[in-house]
């Protein structure tokens, strides 16, 4: 089993929708996680991490279920601007070692 | 524009040759990584650096891949001889060492087309 891994998608959501993405990662003592947007053909930027108290910025939610092993970002009111692919981030071994999913790819129409 | 800063940002290359790829990343940011991203999936970490060590590179195809980062600040990889599956996105990253990981600044990656 890979460390994380994402539903490639992609996501097909009309503008001003709510989506969710989750990512699930195998290593059970992970505690730091982060996601990134990458849009076509440019470099992964970070998104915002998650730590076990969740984040919220602006329109974007991210959430860690330690139970289920599992991270969300959430995205209320879709803008076309958000239509990228999100990849989540967990550690890898026991010194962090980042490690990427295969990432999520929304698309935003009007 | 990124600050880390990657050359070149394109390589196209016939199998069996070799090539390189250079990567300076951000003043103060003892920890570099080398990641590759083949298209429609995740970035891969091909091995990591803190200053000039390895801390990983246990998916860095040493047969063919070769790492370095001499002096802990810019670092050089290599591909001798090119393989037609070694196409894909090259990315250097770098961050700040945390024992939680942290924020990673890309470089705008370079593209290798082996034909």
């Amino acid at each position: 089993r890979k460390e994380v891994e994402q539903d490639p998608g992609p996501f097909n959501v009309p503008e001003g929708a709510t989506v969710a993405f989750n990512c699930t990662y195998s290593n059970s003592a992970s505690q730091s996680f982060f996601w990134y947007r990458q849009d076509c053909r440019k470099e992964p930027k970070l998104l915002m991490s998650v730590y076990s108290s969740g984040n919220e910025d602006g329109r974007f939610t991210a959430q860690l279920n330690r139970a289920s092993q599992y991270i969300s970002l959430l995205i209320r009111d879709s803008k076309l601007s958000d239509s990228a692919t999100y990849l989540c981030v967990g550690p890898r071994g026991g010194s962090y070692i980042p490690t990427f999913g295969r990432g999520t790819s929304l698309i935003v129409h009007p | 524009e990124a600050e880390v800063a990657q050359s070149p940002r394109y390589k196209i290359t016939e199998k069996s040759q070799a090539v390189a790829f250079w990567c300076d990343p951000i003043s103060g940011h003892a920890t570099l990584y080398w990641y590759r991203q083949i298209l429609g999936q995740g970035p891969e970490l091909l091995v990591q650096f803190q200053d000039e060590s390895v801390v990983d590179d246990s998916q860095l195809p040493k047969d063919r891949f070769s790492a370095e980062r001499l002096k802990g600040v810019d670092s050089t990889l290599k591909i001798q001889p090119a393989e037609l599956g070694d196409s894909a996105m090259y990315l250097c990253a770098s961050s700040l060492p945390r024992t939680d990981g942290g924020e990673l600044f890309f470089g705008e990656g370079s593209r290798l087309t082996v034909l």
